[in-house]
C-alpha cells in the first residue's frame, strides 16, 4: 500500500511569487485535505477536496486554492506569495464515510525571502 | 479562538514509566477525537482515535480517554519507550466537517 506522498519536499520563493505543491493520495482514498503548519504550531486546515471539488475550506484567503484529479492527486496553488506564507504544508488523504482517519504526507517545507 | 488546547509544551518520562498527555477542547460539536506523532522531518502518523459514543479505547501501549462532560481527553502510553520520544498531537473535528483541528502538540522525551 503507497502512503501518501508530496513534492517537492523544500521549495524557496520571494514574495509576490507563485507556487503549486502536489500531493499523491494513499491508494483507496477519495479525499484530500491540505493543511499548513507554521513553526510552534499545530497543523491548521486550508481546504478539503472530494470528487474534484471542494469540499471545506479554513480561514484562508482566495489566493489559497487547490484542485483534485480523477486519480484523487491534488495540487494546492498559492498565489502573491506573502512572508507568513512559509511554512510546513502537509497533505492529508482519507476515505470520505464513517470515522475514518487521514493520513499524512511528510511536506513541503516552503520557505518566502 | 482556539478551540483544542494541548497546555504542556513539553513532558519527560523515564523509560518503563507511564506518559500521559492531555488534551481540552471547547467545541460541543466534535464528536471525532485522533492522536498524531510526528517526528522531525516527518508528517504526523495516526496513531489512535476515539468517537465521542465511547469514552476509552485502547491499542496495545496506547490508550486514549474521553471526558465529554469535561470536554477533555487524554493519550496514555504504558509502558514508556525512548522511540515514543516525539511530538503528539490532538486533533477533533464534527465528523460532519471532516475538518480536523489540531493542538499545539506536546514533546514527549522518554528517558532511557
Amino acid at each position: 500500500e503507497t502512503g501518501v506522498t508530496q513534492s517537492p519536499t523544500h521549495l524557496i520563493k520571494t514574495r509576490g511569487q507563485q507556487v503549486t505543491l502536489r500531493c499523491s493520495s494513499q491508494s483507496g482514498h477519495n479525499t484530500v485535505s491540505w493543511y499548513q503548519q507554521a513553526l510552534g504550531q499545530g497543523p491548521q486546515f486550508i481546504f478539503q477536496y472530494y470528487r474534484e471539488e471542494e469540499n471545506g475550506r479554513g480561514n484562508f484567503p482566495p489566493r489559497f486554492s487547490g484542485l483534485q484529479f480523477p486519480n484523487y492527486s491534488s495540487e494546492l496553488n498559492v498565489n502573491a506569495l506573502e512572508l507568513d506564507d512559509s511554512a510546513l504544508y502537509l497533505c492529508a488523504s482519507s476515505y470520505l464515510g464513517g470515522n475514518q482517519p487521514q493520513h499524512f504526507g511528510d511536506g513541503t517545507r516552503l520557505s518566502i525571502l | 479562538d482556539q478551540q483544542v488546547k494541548q497546555n504542556s509544551p513539553s513532558l519527560s518520562v523515564q523509560e518503563g514509566r507511564i506518559s500521559i498527555l492531555n488534551c481540552d477542547y471547547t467545541n460541543s460539536m466534535f464528536d471525532y477525537f485522533l492522536w498524531y506523532k510526528k517526528y522531525p522531518a516527518e508528517g504526523p502518523t495516526f496513531l489512535i482515535s476515539i468517537s465521542s459514543i465511547k469514552d476509552k479505547n485502547e491499542d496495545g501501549r496506547f490508550t486514549v480517554f474521553l471526558n465529554k462532560s469535561a470536554k477533555h481527553l487524554s493519550l496514555h502510553i504504558v509502558p514508556s519507550q525512548p522511540g515514543d520520544s516525539a511530538v503528539y498531537f490532538c486533533a477533533a473535528t464534527d465528523s460532519g466537517t471532516y475538518k480536523y483541528i489540531f493542538g499545539t502538540g506536546t514533546r514527549l522525551k522518554v528517558l532511557a
